[in-house]
């Protein structure tokens, strides 16, 4: 089975709210983690990313917060606006490996 | 980030023939990846596209489904052999240097086999 996983697959929330999307992941020698957002019939967009020295980055109004205890990643995204509707997919690099192992994807819609 | 150009970006195919999918990108870059999205689906990972050298392939992928070439550092192919219905998915190609913590993707070659 997929070691990247997703709890939700659809996750609506207001424009203008906070938006969290949650990741975990089973393979503990996993380094490196992305967040990607697919928009329909396009490719995925590098959003942030994250390495498993660190606990936390930012970036411009999205946050990714590393648990390497519990082996969880979220994706936070401040104040949403309606370009933020994709599906986001977290992903891996397992040590030692080159490719990303993909998690299932969680549908983000906001709602006006 | 570098320029990804995929073609075609879409096709429909008749079963049993083989497409060639072509992934240009601006600039040279270490690594080149090619995954397949099936309709609704995530990304898997089909293979590496070594420089020089036959490509890596990942569980349950084989070079005469999939041939991949990488003439250079700049272009790789990727062919989907003697197609069925099954194969009916977005295929993208993916590239990036892992020490920058750069990976970027192309707008997929979307196939359809009827």
């Amino acid at each position: 089975g997929e070691s990247v996983g997703l709890h939700l697959p659809t996750l609506s929330v207001q424009e203008g709210d906070n938006s969290i999307i949650n990741c975990a992941y089973s393979n503990s020698a996993s380094d490196y983690f992305i967040w990607y957002k697919q928009e329909s019939g396009k490719g995925p967009q590098f959003i942030i990313d994250i390495r498993s020295n660190m606990d936390k980055r930012q970036g411009q109004r999205v946050t990714v917060l590393l648990n390497k205890t519990v082996k969880h990643l979220s994706l936070q995204i401040a104040a949403t606006q309606p370009g933020d509707s994709a599906v986001y997919f977290c992903a891996e690099i397992q040590g030692g490996a080159d490719g990303l192992t993909f998690g299932k994807g969680t549908h983000l819609i906001i709602q006006p | 980030s570098a320029v990804i150009s995929q073609k075609p970006s879409r096709d429909i195919c008749q079963r049993g023939t083989s497409l060639t999918i072509q992934c240009q990108v601006d600039s040279q870059v270490t690594m080149m990846f090619w995954y397949r999205q099936q309709p609704g689906q995530s990304l898997t990972l089909i293979a590496t596209a070594n420089q020089g050298s036959e490509a890596t392939y990942e569980s349950g992928f084989v070079i005469d489904k999939f041939p991949i070439s990488r003439p250079n550092l700049t272009f790789s192919t990727l062919t989907v052999s003697n197609m069925s219905p099954e194969d009916s998915s977005i295929y993208l190609c993916s590239v990036g240097r892992r020490d920058t913590g750069e990976l970027f993707f192309g707008e997929g070659s979307r196939l359809t086999v009827l």
